[in-house]
């Protein structure tokens, strides 16, 4: 079985500041894939990186970007330049594929709640 | 990118009724959905898989008489709450994958906030 464990349950930022959220996760398989989503108070989940782990350059996107640790089960998320916006929950999720179906499921972090300072 | 709808996306119901709560994939197939339940400040606590033609599976502890679910179509999944009670009020959240040949991505609804009184 999957595990993902977030050990920051909150964090701040001031605006424009860089911000890393912390990951963890333990698995058996060698073909997994990892996730940040981000729920913002209207609660809408949204997708905000993801990493496929047979690859060993770092997911960005934008101000997002990964650090992702194989060996040590390590996946965390940094944030640069922090905005207002960037408020919300923040899960760190794994992946793995059943057998070549559909049938793998995401397994959740706990969350970190991360606040944005003005 | 791919859109899922939820309907209602608030519902208050009498305890001892029964609700239902649709999930729609706007613009996929989704041959895959799920069902997850959120309490406030907490993860996401998966309740079910559905695939489409078939029986859903139910994660341990959760009653699958209690809680419907029919995955009709490539494109709706409807959770019904069976004789709900105030326990379970909750956020329900719904989501569907798409599958491009190995690459897997899933969609999540808006979620649908349930008060059971």
């Amino acid at each position: 079985a999957q595990t993902v464990t977030q050990s920051q349950p909150e964090m701040s930022v001031q605006e424009a500041e860089t911000v890393t959220l912390s990951c963890t996760y333990d698995t058996s398989e060698s073909d997994y894939y990892l996730f940040w989503y981000k729920q913002p108070p209207s609660r809408q989940m949204i997708l905000v990186i993801r990493q496929e782990a047979y690859k060993q350059q770092n997911a960005t996107e934008n101000r997002f970007s990964v650090n992702f640790q194989k060996a040590a089960k390590s996946f965390s998320l940094k944030i640069s330049d922090s905005q207002l916006g960037d408020a919300a929950m923040y899960f760190c999720a794994s992946f793995w594929d059943a057998g070549g179906t559909s049938y793998g499921k995401l397994t959740f972090g706990q969350g970190t709640i991360l606040t944005v300072h003005p | 990118g791919a859109v899922v709808s939820q309907h209602p996306s608030r519902v208050i119901c009498k305890s001892g009724t029964s609700v239902k709560i649709e999930c729609r994939s706007l613009d996929f197939q989704a041959t895959t959905m799920f069902w997850y339940r959120q309490f406030p400040k907490q993860s996401l606590m998966l309740m079910a898989t559905s695939n489409e033609g078939s029986k859903a599976t139910y994660e341990q502890g959760v009653e699958k008489d209690k809680f419907l679910i029919n995955h009709a179509s490539l494109t709706l999944s409807t959770l019904t709450v069976t004789s709900a009670h105030p326990e379970d009020s909750s956020f329900y959240i719904c989501s569907a994958r798409q599958e491009r040949g190995t690459l897997y991505e899933q969609y999540f609804g808006p979620g649908t906030r349930l008060t059971v009184t």
